[in-house]
């Protein structure tokens, strides 16, 4: 059992370029969630979405776009990478909204 | 003021001290209560979960909610060098509503 899968686990982007950060989870989870975690900061809610098709942004959503067209999958856009989005960023499942989440490994990503 | 206060230490403890790790929170529609521990470059594990007031105990780790007071604890006991980790309080006021995390505290515990 897989649970949640992030991919890649470290990157390094230089200023202005865009990636997408995949996150696949297979416990058949209703709720995905992307979070970036800052030193000292905690973990900051950036996009989640509470089944396909539906998408909700969090505490900090600028700069990042989501997409969720299958149940398994959600992945994380940066379009225009810049240096304070320099974060771990975890992908987390849960089956409902307020019970226990499941996260991924997380992705090191530092912009340049 | 944050919804959720956590001490972020570091606690830095001897193997075999009982530990204390606490939360305070703001929203008393809390009802949902949860610890996380995060080992360094890793994602977060859940480790106790619990609903509205009162204890649960798990081995060693005991969480406690205390509504009254709007103070969670996490305790743990004859603490081991493995358990040397970030441990993340986390709320929410219902099984729809988002997870509110506070921000870790760092536990080191030496041998």
């Amino acid at each position: 059992n897989a649970g949640v899968t992030q991919t890649p686990k470290f990157r390094i982007l230089k200023i202005g370029q865009s990636m997408t950060l995949q996150c696949a989870q297979d416990m058949n989870h209703n709720y995905m969630y992307w979070y970036r975690q800052d030193p000292g900061m905690g973990l900051k809610l950036i996009y989640y979405s509470v089944g396909a098709g539906i998408t909700d942004k969090g505490e900090v959503p600028n700069g990042y776009n989501v997409s969720r067209s299958t149940t398994e999958d959600f992945p994380l856009r940066l379009e225009l990478a810049a240096p304070s989005q320099t974060s771990v960023y975890f992908c987390a499942s849960s089956r409902q909204g307020g019970e226990k989440l499941f996260f991924g490994s997380g992705t090191q990503l530092s912009v340049l | 003021q944050k919804e959720v206060e956590q001490d972020p230490g570091p606690l830095s403890v001897p193997e075999g001290a009982i530990v204390s790790l606490n939360c305070t929170y703001s929203n008393s529609a809390f009802q949902y209560f949860m610890w996380y521990r995060q080992y360094s470059r890793k994602g977060p594990e859940l480790l106790m979960y619990t609903y509205s007031s009162g204890n649960k105990e798990d081995g060693r780790f005991t969480a406690q909610v205390d509504k009254s007071s709007k103070y969670i604890s996490l305790f743990i006991r004859d603490s081991q060098p493995s358990d040397s980790a970030t441990y993340l309080c986390a709320m929410s006021a219902s099984n729809t509503d988002k997870l509110i995390f506070g921000t870790g505290t760092r536990l080191q515990v030496f041998p």
